[in-house]
């Protein structure tokens, strides 16, 4: 298995809502991480996990919530949510250099 | 500490060739590079870890000049799958002794038949 999968492909949530993010793979890459992607610009860093453990976290609001249950899965969970936080969210995975993307959540915030 | 690509985009007729250039202000220890087609996720090209380096991906290939904190992506007879953007990234120490990927500002590419 050489992909990396993220649910739901699309999400639609209200300022108050609470929703999650998740993402698999089972290539045995112990990096893994949450990117931003807003239209027309570059991925932006928000989390990398490594060996389980939160490694980097790039001064993202608290509203963002990350979690790695194990080696294979990371969820990021959503709360008060604003509407600019609609964006692209990408999860990657990998073994020390190349990233492997999955296809993203698009989230709209209404 | 972000990357600037240039051009910031380009369209070119199939078969015809390009170069993206990447520069950064700071050191360059390695170079990614990556493209995105619209709506979908980026997707790995090829790493360049030293100095002088120069890979290959069918006819797609790169070189790295470290002393000049630049690399350059070369598409040579380009196809239609080739249209996307093209994302170069370095790599950065964070405060927690991990390395983060920045990526650059990105260049967009269409080719057209």
């Amino acid at each position: 298995d050489t992909e990396v999968t993220q649910t739901p492909k699309h999400l639609v949530m209200g300022m108050t809502n609470k929703k999650s993010l998740k993402c698999e793979q089972h290539m045995g890459h112990r990096a893994m991480y949450w990117y931003k992607q807003k239209a027309k610009k570059p991925p932006e860093l928000m989390f990398v996990y490594s060996y389980e453990k939160l490694s980097i976290n790039e001064s993202v609001p608290s509203r963002f919530s990350p979690e790695c249950p194990n080696s294979s899965l990371l969820n990021l969970h959503l709360h008060a949510l604003q509407p600019e936080d609609s964006a692209l969210y990408l999860c990657a995975s990998s073994l020390g250099q190349a990233e492997y993307f999955g296809p993203g959540t698009r989230l709209t915030v209404l | 500490q972000q990357p600037v690509q240039s051009p910031q985009a380009v369209i070119l007729r199939e078969g015809e060739d390009a170069v993206i250039n990447c520069s950064s202000s700071k050191a360059l220890y390695s170079v990614h590079w990556y493209r995105q087609k619209h709506g979908e996720a980026p997707v790995f090209l090829m790493i360049l870890l030293k100095g002088g380096e120069q890979k290959g991906h069918e006819k797609i290939s790169a070189s790295f000049n470290e002393k000049k904190q630049q690399s350059s992506l070369y598409l040579t007879a380009s196809q239609l799958s080739y249209s996307g953007t093209y994302f170069c990234g370095t790599e950065i120490g964070g405060n927690t002794g991990f390395q983060k990927l920045v990526f650059g500002t990105g260049t967009r590419l269409l080719v057209s038949p």
